[in-house]
């Protein structure tokens, strides 16, 4: 199966900095996802991204499929953005869409 | 409101005991997975079910067991084959359909499982 790594683990700011989390990918993936989970354990959808840009508010997402990668941007951080990111990867249609390979996560923590 | 409920939140489970997690649905998907959460890691997938009485093992089934007797419901019980039970089980589920409008994968609130 894939592997996925991400990057950095652990990623400390100030409410208001920016910053980039990376997602790299083994093989070619038609399924791109991010999540974040609260600290409650809640796990959040944020982008369905096989290829290309989305934003969303205050985030945005870059995948580039050829080079087996995937960014995720938060701009003006906030205290409510603390948790940890997940980017998963996998096929796509019918339960592929769920049938997701996990990195290890990101753990943001932004201070007020 | 629509979504995902999975009971009981917290659980102790002694040695050698079977356990099962509840997982409900009722936003009318066709397709459910379990995944596993250990502390600092990623998820991995249990199993999973595309349709009624019909499930597969992800990566990791071994020691786990499920049913599919209802559309809305998937419980996994954790059997005392499982060897390193404590965890966070994560329950979710899709459309399960071949347009990219399936592709939005939504999440329980997750269940606690310690072995005591």
């Amino acid at each position: 199966g894939i592997q996925v790594e991400q990057s950095p683990p652990d990623l400390i700011l100030q409410e208001g900095a920016n910053s980039t989390l990376r997602c790299n990918f083994s093989d070619s993936v038609n399924n791109l996802q991010w999540f974040h989970q609260n600290p409650w354990g809640q796990l959040i959808n944020l982008f369905y991204i096989p290829s290309g840009t989305k934003q969303n508010g205050r985030l945005s997402a870059t995948t580039v499929a050829t080079e087996r990668y995937s960014l995720l941007y938060i701009s003006s951080s906030q205290t409510t953005d603390s948790g940890v990111y997940f980017c998963a990867g996998g096929g796509a249609g019918g339960t592929s869409y769920g049938k997701l390979t996990f990195g290890q996560g990101t753990i943001l923590t932004v201070h007020p | 409101d629509g979504g995902i409920t999975q009971s009981p939140k917290y659980l102790f489970r002694k040695e050698g005991q079977n356990v099962t997690l509840s997982c409900e649905q009722n936003l009318n998907h066709d397709a459910m997975y379990w995944y596993r959460q250990d502390p600092g890691q990623g998820l991995r997938l249990i199993y999973y079910s595309q349709i009624v009485n019909d499930f597969q093992k992800g990566d990791i089934a071994e020691g786990y067991s499920v049913s599919r007797e209802k559309k809305e419901s998937f419980p996994l019980t954790v059997t005392s084959a499982q060897k390193n039970p404590t965890a966070f089980y994560l329950c979710a589920s899709t459309k399960a359909t071949y347009r990219a409008s399936g592709n939005t994968i939504y999440f329980g609130e997750g269940s606690w499982l310690t072995v005591v």
